[in-house]
């Protein structure tokens, strides 16, 4: 079984400019989120997709970041314009159904973003 | 605001011996609780979850207690391996939502 994947591995724009993160979640998963970890800290949410919907979007910082997941499948996450505190490493994960299997998710090797 | 906090950075532990790892968390809604193992350049992988309702949950070298009181939890790995070096991540779900609530991560290296 194919494991979550990311697309690009990395990837470093001027500040400004426009990155589109890719994440193919594990066949079968309904439950997609990005996360986002930066400079070492802790790992953060950003947003949850159940199939196509938006789920819970809290944790997205502001409106130059876009996410979408159409046809319910991959997903993407837009930064435009982004910005130096962008920087970081953005991690997709997805999960089966269920109250608990929802927790138990699994993660994609991440997108690490530079914004010089 | 961390709600989820593992306040030692780093820890060396000698092969053969028991690995601790501690986490404490702020939010009571939290109801479940999980560690997460992660290896450079890679994505987290689940290692071991326990629910609210239980104190101890085992699975072969890895066993997570968790003190709901005291609001905290604990992975003891023995023996720890060589293999087991890793940044180790723990993380909250509070019921209501599905998101992860993460700490800032232990870095174990675990010396021959």
């Amino acid at each position: 079984e194919a494991g979550v994947t990311q697309f690009p591995s990395h990837s470093v724009i001027e500040k400004g400019q426009t990155v589109t993160l890719r994440c193919d979640p594990i066949s079968g998963h309904d439950n997609l989120y990005w996360y986002r970890r930066v400079m070492g800290k802790e790992i953060k949410f950003l947003l949850h997709f159940v199939k196509e919907s938006k789920q819970d979007e809290s944790g997205m910082p502001n409106n130059r970041f876009l996410a979408e997941r159409t046809g319910g499948t991959y997903s993407t996450l837009k930064v435009q314009p982004a910005e130096l505190e962008d920087s970081g490493v953005y991690f997709c994960a997805s999960s089966q159904e269920g109250v608990r299997k929802n927790y138990e998710q699994y993660f994609g090797p991440g997108t690490r973003l530079t914004v010089t | 605001d961390q709600q989820v906090k593992q306040n030692s950075p780093s820890l060396s532990v000698q092969e053969g011996r028991i690995s601790i790892l501690n986490c404490d968390y702020t939010n009571s809604m939290f109801d479940y609780f999980l560690w997460y193992k992660k290896y450079p350049a890679e994505g987290p992988t689940f290692l071991i979850s326990i629910s609210s309702i239980k104190d101890k949950n085992e699975d072969g070298r890895f066993t997570v207690f968790l003190n709901k009181s005291a609001k905290h939890l604990s992975l003891h790995i023995v023996p720890s391996q060589p293999g087991d070096s890793a940044v180790y991540f723990c993380a909250a779900g509070d019921g209501t939502a599905s998101k992860l609530t993460f700490g800032t991560g232990t870095r174990l290296q675990v010396t021959l």
